[in-house]
């Protein structure tokens, strides 16, 4: 079956703090893709980054990093020096062979991060 | 305009009232999903068009909902008979993809948020 699970619920750091989110998902196929969305107060969703299960590699860009791991299943999110513009709500989300025909997303619940200044 | 466009942004129906949303995808995206999203959760999928075809329904919640995309762009989501649980966010998303192609990226709208009364 094919889940996303997001257990942080809300986070609040204070401006320039480092910020891990969580992401782990179950699927049986070994082909899948994996998305982090950013959804500010506005209400769209905002595409962050996309990675196939064949590359492993780390992925840095800006402030932002992503460590995926098959081992254990996760696609963690890093923020490096947290801004206030960095408040919102983040969705982790998975396409895999279940949804292939069509490509839609399986999100996890998201998770609220509060950056203070 | 660049991006997927909703409307109307904010509908207040009352119970039993029929309701439709629009949704404007990126020009030249094949693919058009529909998704609702209530307070406090993550986006579920609704619905899948490739051009104008309606390929995956699976996710309506009932046949109250339906939805539309005649000449493979405008896409018209409609509830008929509108009812408290149908409040939600519901997100209208496209993608350059056609079938077959998961892991594409897939842009999203900001949204037409219900509120049955």
């Amino acid at each position: 079956a094919q889940k996303v699970t997001q257990a942080q619920t809300e986070i609040s750091v204070v401006e320039k703090e480092d910020v891990t989110l969580d992401c782990v998902y179950e699927t049986r196929d070994t082909t899948y893709y994996l998305f982090w969305y950013k959804q500010p107060p506005s209400g769209e969703l905002v595409f962050l980054i996309r990675r196939n299960s064949f590359d492993e590699q780390n992925e840095i860009s800006g402030r932002y990093s992503w460590n995926f791991q098959k081992s254990t299943s996760s696609f963690n999110f890093t923020i490096t020096a947290s801004q206030v513009v960095d408040s919102a709500v983040y969705f982790c989300a998975l396409s895999d062979g279940d949804s292939s025909n069509t490509g839609k997303l399986i999100f996890g619940q998201g998770t609220t991060l509060q950056v203070k200044p | 305009g660049a991006g997927v466009s909703q409307s109307p942004r904010y509908k207040v129906a009352k119970r039993g009232q029929d309701v439709a949303l629009r949704c404007d995808p990126i020009s030249g995206h094949v693919s058009l999903f529909w998704y609702q999203q209530a307070l406090g959760q993550g986006p579920e999928f609704l619905t899948y068009f490739q051009n104008e075809a309606q390929l995956d329904k699976s996710g309506l919640p009932s046949d109250r909902f339906f939805a539309e995309r005649p000449e493979g762009s405008v896409s018209t989501l409609k509830i008929q008979r509108t009812q408290q649980e149908d409040s939600a966010v519901y997100l209208c998303a496209s993608s350059l993809a056609t079938v077959h192609s998961p892991g594409n990226t897939i842009y999203f709208g900001e949204g037409s948020w219900l509120t049955v009364v």
